[in-house]
């Protein structure tokens, strides 16, 4: 199975902020990396696949980028409603795996 | 609207079994794969189970494989999962998932449809 090792498991920032959470998988996974935004009781919510394509309607200053093993979410500047858990996940195995989360916590 | 609802969620003693259902609507079913996708209370989302947009494949996580089934009805645009022998490490939210990468290729690699999600509770 493919790990997805993502850090930080947690990070405080304020508005405005620039932000990078990393993930890493335990073998080459060719872009095929989504990244996910939970809210405390909701879904998951799409923000980019294949590494780098923003969903529709996803605010651009989600960004995304990689290869190989190590991907990159950045938040450009934070937003109020940025505060969430973050997820990647790999799809290039049919195993799929998730990364353990980042959680963005207002400083 | 494209949505999808989960259904069958509940309190179920250890070693016991439950069936979850994931009505899909707005969208045309059999033209995509599905997954169940787990949270156990205050953890991190675990993939479960995909099954091919024809049923053709399944492919699960080991920690449920051999106790869960994933299944699909094309005609009733419905998702199964069939958790049997059921342990405490089971309890968690269960969301249904769509990958949005259709046979023909077009469309999203990646979950881009959820539902709101079923909570398991395995318990005595």
């Amino acid at each position: 199975d493919i790990q997805m090792t993502q850090s930080p498991s947690s990070l405080s920032a304020s508005v405005g902020d620039r932000v990078t959470i990393t993930c890493r998988a335990s073998q080459g996974i060719s872009n095929s990396l989504a990244w996910y935004q939970q809210k405390p009781g909701k879904a998951p919510k799409l923000l980019l696949y294949a590494a780098s394509r923003l969903e529709s309607g996803v605010p651009s200053r989600f960004s995304g980028s990689g290869s190989g093993t190590d991907y990159t979410l950045t938040i450009s500047s934070l937003q109020p409603e940025d505060f969430a858990t973050y997820y990647c996940q790999q799809y290039y195995s049919t195993l799929f795996t998730f990364g353990g989360g980042t959680k963005v916590e207002i400083k | 609207q494209v949505q999808l609802v989960e259904s069958g969620g509940g309190v179920v003693q250890p070693g016991r079994s439950l069936r979850l259902s994931c009505a899909a609507s707005g969208f045309t079913f059999s033209s995509y794969g599905m997954h169940w996708v787990r949270q156990a209370p205050g953890k991190g989302l675990e993939w479960v189970a995909v099954i091919w947009y024809d049923g053709s494949n399944k492919y699960y996580a080991d920690s449920v494989k051999g106790r869960f089934t994933i299944s699909r009805d094309n005609s009733k645009n419905t998702l199964y999962l069939q958790m049997n022998s059921l342990r405490a490490e089971d309890t968690a939210v269960y969301y249904c998932a769509r990958f949005g990468l259709q046979p023909t290729g077009g469309g999203k690699e990646a979950f881009d449809i959820w539902g709101q999600g079923t909570m398991v509770t395995v318990s005595s």
